[in-house]
C-alpha cells in the first residue's frame, strides 16, 4: 500500500527559532513531494515542492530536504514567525496516465510561541 | 474576488437528509477536486473533474454525487446523510502550471446530527 505520514503530530517552537517538520513516505514511485500549509479556518495552501530526483530545494525562509534512501522528507522553516502557526501537510504527487493524484499525509501542527 | 469559493461554509443537518455544497472557481482552471478532511485533519481525495468530465472517483459511496455544469463549477450532492459524513469538505482547482499545486477553497463544514 501507499502512505504518506508524519512523525510528530504537534511541534511547538519559540518565535525566531528554526522549525523542522518531518514526513515519512512509503511509495517510491512519486514524481514530486509537496508541502502545504493550512491555517485555521482556511484551505491548504501550496508552499513548496521538490522533484523526486532532487535532494534539496530552497524557497523563501523554507527548505525542503528529501532523503530517498530512508524515504524521508522534511520542511525547514527559518526564523519561525507567529504567522507560521498552522498545520503542515506533506503530499506526494504522481503522474499516472492523466489521472494525476495528490495524496496528503496526516499533518503536523506547528505552534509558534512568543 | 475569491479564487475558489464554496457555499455554504457551515451546514448542520439531520441524518437521512440530502444536502448540496457548491463550488466555483474564477481562475480559469480546467481541473477541479473535492477533498474530505476528517476530525484528525486527514485530507482524502474524493473526486476530480477535468473540463466537466469525471476523471477520479476514489471509492466514495454512491450517496455522493458530484456534478460539473461547466468547468468553473463543481458541486457535491450527498443523499441520505450519515453521521460519518461529518467533516470539512474542500473544493480545489488546478491550472496548467505545476500539477501538484492545487488552489483550495475555505472549506464547508458539514455536521450531521
Amino acid at each position: 500500500g501507499e502512505s504518506v505520514g508524519l512523525h510528530l503530530p504537534t511541534l511547538s517552537v519559540q518565535e525566531g527559532d528554526n522549525s523542522i517538520i518531518n514526513c515519512a513516505y512509503s511509495n517510491s514511485a512519486s514524481d514530486y513531494f509537496i508541502w502545504y500549509k493550512q491555517e485555521s479556518g482556511k484551505g491548504p495552501q501550496f508552499i513548496i515542492d521538490i522533484r523526486s530526483n532532487m535532494d534539496k530545494r530552497q524557497g523563501q525562509r523554507v527548505t525542503v530536504l528529501l532523503n530517498k534512501t530512508v524515504k524521508h522528507l522534511s520542511l525547514q522553516i527559518a526564523a519561525t514567525q507567529p504567522g507560521d502557526s498552522a498545520v503542515y501537510f506533506c503530499a506526494e504527487f504522481r503522474f499516472s496516465g492523466g489521472y494525476n493524484k495528490l495524496i496528503f499525509g496526516a499533518g503536523t501542527r506547528l505552534a509558534v510561541h512568543p | 474576488d475569491t479564487a475558489v469559493s464554496q457555499t455554504p461554509k457551515y451546514l448542520v443537518t439531520q441524518m437521512g437528509n440530502d444536502k448540496s455544497i457548491k463550488c466555483e472557481q474564477n481562475l480559469g482552471h480546467d481541473t477541479m477536486y473535492w477533498y474530505k478532511q476528517d476530525s484528525k485533519k486527514f485530507l482524502k481525495i474524493m473526486f476530480s473533474y477535468n473540463n466537466k468530465e469525471l476523471i477520479i472517483n476514489e471509492t466514495v459511496p454512491n450517496r455522493f454525487s458530484p456534478k460539473s455544469p461547466d468547468k468553473a463549477h463543481l458541486n457535491l450532492h450527498i443523499n441520505s446523510l450519515e453521521l460519518g459524513d461529518s467533516a470539512v469538505y474542500f473544493c480545489a482547482s488546478r491550472g496548467q502550471g505545476f500539477p501538484g499545486e492545487l488552489f483550495f477553497g475555505e472549506g464547508s463544514r458539514l455536521t450531521v446530527l
